[in-house]
């Protein structure tokens, strides 16, 4: 199958720092990316859908000027958590999508973030 | 290497009971996560198990058993919106996710 990578798998940082996330599409060119982030023994939480070419949608509740997307290639979207927080630590997913499909998502590993 | 294997395609029919296994091998274990996922949306969460047993909600049921490397999705009294495809996810010992190739489920009247 397809396969999509994130990088860091896991990364620690101070608060008030930004931190990016980057989701790749290897084999595939991926029109649309989702982003999640997942809470301990809690659901993935969709945070926003990621369009090539075109500004992120996000979801109700998600601070867009908080957790910047930005999806500038068919293979590569990147999440920017800006000024991080204790509460921002969390499990951060993607997911592709590819271009003409029928709707099969690949997920990426994940990255752990912890906000000291 | 890591690996979870789960059925590509199972059939059954409306009303009846269908059991989609998962096994795994996973550098160390964090919990077992079964997901639901229609064609062209998001997967939503079922079940997480980390614990070896039985875990029941409503008509879908989630099972473990750690020393075996297998867990089992069961799914009782099936609908037509059951039709979908059922991911089984592993939390390795670094809190990766490593994910099944998904099972898609046909329910049948």
């Amino acid at each position: 199958g397809a396969v999509v990578s994130q990088h860091p798998s896991r990364v620690i940082c101070k608060s008030g720092t930004s931190v990016k996330i980057e989701c790749r599409s290897l084999d595939f060119q991926a029109t649309t990316m989702f982003w999640y982030r997942q809470f301990p023994k809690q659901s993935l939480m969709l945070m926003a859908t990621s369009n090539e070419g075109s500004k992120a949608t996000y979801e109700q509740g998600v601070e867009k000027d908080k957790f910047l997307i930005n999806h500038a290639s068919l293979t590569l979207s990147t999440l920017t958590v800006t000024s991080a927080h204790p509460e921002d630590s969390s499990f951060y997913i993607c997911s592709a999508r590819e271009a003409g499909d029928t709707g099969e998502l690949f997920f990426g590993e994940g990255s752990r973030l912890t906000v000291l | 290497g890591q690996n979870i294997d789960q059925p590509t395609e199972m059939t059954a029919t409306e009303g009846a009971i269908v059991q989609i296994n998962c096994t795994y091998q996973t550098s160390g274990f964090n919990g077992l996560f079964w997901y639901q996922q229609h064609a062209g949306e998001a997967p939503t969460f079922l079940s997480y198990n980390v614990l070896d047993g039985l875990e029941e909600k409503g008509r879908f049921s989630s099972f473990l058993s750690r020393s075996k490397g297998y867990s089992y999705l069961l799914l009782k009294e099936l609908q037509m919106k059951d039709s979908a495809s059922y991911l089984c996810a592993v939390m390795d010992s670094n809190y990766q996710l490593i994910w099944g190739a998904g099972t898609k489920l046909i329910i049948k009247p």
